[in-house]
C-alpha cells in the first residue's frame, strides 16, 4: 500500500523565518507533488519532481530518492504564505494520477 | 484562459436528496480526476474520465455514486440519496495529457463544499 507521511501537522512560524515541511513515502511511489491549499479551499501545484532540487521564488523543493524523503522549504516566509501544505505521490506504473495525499501541514505566518 | 471551474463551491443538502457536483476543465484538457477531502482526512482519489469515457472509478464508493464527462459540457459528479457521512469537499483536477507526470501539471479547481443537514 502506497503511503505518504507529511510533518509537522502544524506550524506556526514568525514573518522572515525560514520554513521546512517534510514528506516521506514509501515503496511503490516515484514522484512527488507539492499543493498549496489557500484558506478558501482553493488547491495550486506548487512542483512536480522526482530527483533533485526545483525553485520557484522564494520556494523550494528537494526529493532524496535512496531515502524516500521530500521537504518544501519557504525562505524569508510571509503571512501571505499561510495555507495547507500537501504532499501527494505519484504510484509508479500506469494509475499514476491517483496520487497518495498526505493530510497536509497547515502553516500560520504571523507578522 | 480559465482555469478549472467548479460549481456550486457551497452545496447543502438534506439526507436522501440529490447532490450534482459539476467540473469545466481547462481549455484545452480533456482528463478529468475527482477527488474528495472528508474532515480531518488527506484527499483522496475517486474517479478519472476522459471525453465520454470513464477510465478508472477504482476510488468511487460502489453505490450512490456516478460520475460522467460528455462530449459537450462539463464533467458531472452525481450522488443520489445524500447521507451525512457523504459531507466533504470535492474536488476536479484536469490535465492536458493522459496521467499527469512531472512533466506536465495537474490543475485543480476550487472544490465544491458539500453539506448534508
Amino acid at each position: 500500500k502506497n503511503e505518504v507521511e507529511q510533518s509537522p501537522q502544524n506550524l506556526t512560524a514568525q514573518e522572515g523565518e525560514f520554513i521546512t515541511i517534510n514528506c516521506s513515502y514509501s515503496v511503490g511511489i516515484s514522484a512527488l507533488h507539492w499543493l498549496q491549499q489557500h484558506p478558501g479551499g482553493g488547491i495550486v501545484s506548487l512542483f512536480m519532481l522526482s530527483s533533485g532540487k526545483k525553485k520557484h521564488g522564494r520556494l523550494i523543493a528537494t526529493i532524496n530518492i535512496q531515502e524516500k524523503h521530500s521537504s518544501l522549504h519557504i525562505t524569508a516566509s510571509h503571512p501571505r504564505d499561510s495555507a495547507v501544505y500537501i504532499c501527494a505521490g505519484f504510484n509508479s506504473g500506469g494509475s499514476n494520477y491517483k496520487l497518495t495525499f498526505g493530510k497536509g501541514t497547515l502553516l500560520t505566518v504571523n507578522p | 484562459n480559465a482555469g478549472v471551474m467548479q460549481n456550486p463551491r457551497h452545496l447543502v443538502r438534506r439526507r436522501g436528496q440529490e447532490a450534482r457536483l459539476r467540473c469545466s476543465p481547462m481549455k484545452g484538457h480533456s482528463h478529468v480526476y475527482w477527488y474528495r477531502q472528508l474532515p480531518e482526512e488527506g484527499l483522496k482519489f475517486m474517479v478519472y474520465l476522459q471525453k465520454e469515457n470513464i477510465i478508472d472509478e477504482s476510488g468511487m464508493p460502489k453505490e450512490r455514486f456516478s460520475a460522467e464527462f460528455p462530449k459537450e459540457g462539463p464533467s458531472i459528479l452525481r450522488i443520489q440519496q445524500v447521507v451525512r457521512g457523504d459531507s466533504a469537499a470535492y474536488f476536479c483536477a484536469s490535465s492536458r495529457t493522459v496521467s499527469p507526470s512531472t512533466n506536465e501539471k495537474l490543475f485543480f479547481g476550487s472544490g465544491t463544499q458539500l453539506s448534508v443537514l
